[in-house]
């Protein structure tokens, strides 16, 4: 069975451009969450989706991300207009159930310049 | 200060030899990650406990919950395990279980 993926595997776009991530995650999992690392620093957690309901975003760190999940099958993360501090690996991780073990993606890596 | 610490930041090793990861939490918990990362690659889920220890193969992860502190040993050390070791804990309860705090992680090099 595959695993989580994601696409594209790396980004590079200037300052103000648009980007949209995508993450496909494993078959049958409803809850699929996005993270990020951003150079020198942790991974955060940006949001979770139980099927196509935004169960929490207290992550996102501002208005010019927005993440869908329509149908509740693969999700995107667009990041509209980019900022330099936006550079970093976006991970995306999904499980079958609420609260158990998460699987991740291999993450995308977004270069602004 | 961040809610999980990782100690050391950085660990360079000769082939064969003994490693240990640790990792101090400061938030109930209700299970602890440790997680992998190759240069270049995605994260893979080495372990997941909420209480004693787990092995696999060479590697053992253990959790003293009444410390808050986990550590992952390696037993003979191999360049191939030479990856930034990522320790995350799940929240303590309520609607929040399913959100990981992470640790900065451990970038350990082994040499041949």
């Amino acid at each position: 069975e595959a695993g989580v993926t994601q696409f594209p595997s790396h980004s590079v776009i200037e300052k103000g451009q648009t980007v949209t991530l995508r993450c496909d995650p494993i078959s049958g999992h409803d809850n699929l969450y996005w993270y990020r690392r951003v150079m020198g620093k942790e991974i955060k957690f940006l949001l979770h989706f139980v099927k196509e309901s935004k169960q929490d975003e207290s992550g996102m760190p501002n208005n010019r991300f927005l993440a869908e999940r329509t149908g509740g099958t693969y999700s995107t993360l667009k990041v509209q207009p980019a900022e330099l501090e936006d550079s970093g690996v976006y991970f995306c991780a999904s499980s079958q159930v609420h609260g158990g073990e998460q699987y991740f993606g291999p993450g995308t890596r977004l270069t602004v310049t | 200060k961040n809610e999980v610490e990782q100690s050391p930041q950085n660990l360079t090793a000769q082939e064969g030899e003994f490693i240990t990861i640790n990792c101090s939490y400061s938030v109930g918990i209700s299970a602890l990650h440790w997680l992998q990362q190759h240069p270049g690659g995605g994260i893979v889920s080495l372990f997941m406990l909420s209480s004693g220890k787990k092995k696999h193969g060479r590697l053992i992860a253990t959790i003293n919950i009444q410390e808050k502190h986990s550590s992952l040993h390696i037993t003979a050390s191999h360049p191939r395990d030479s990856a930034v070791y990522i320790c995350a804990v799940k929240g303590g309860g309520g609607g929040s279980n399913y959100k990981l705090t992470f640790g900065k992680g451990t970038l350990l090099t082994v040499n041949p």
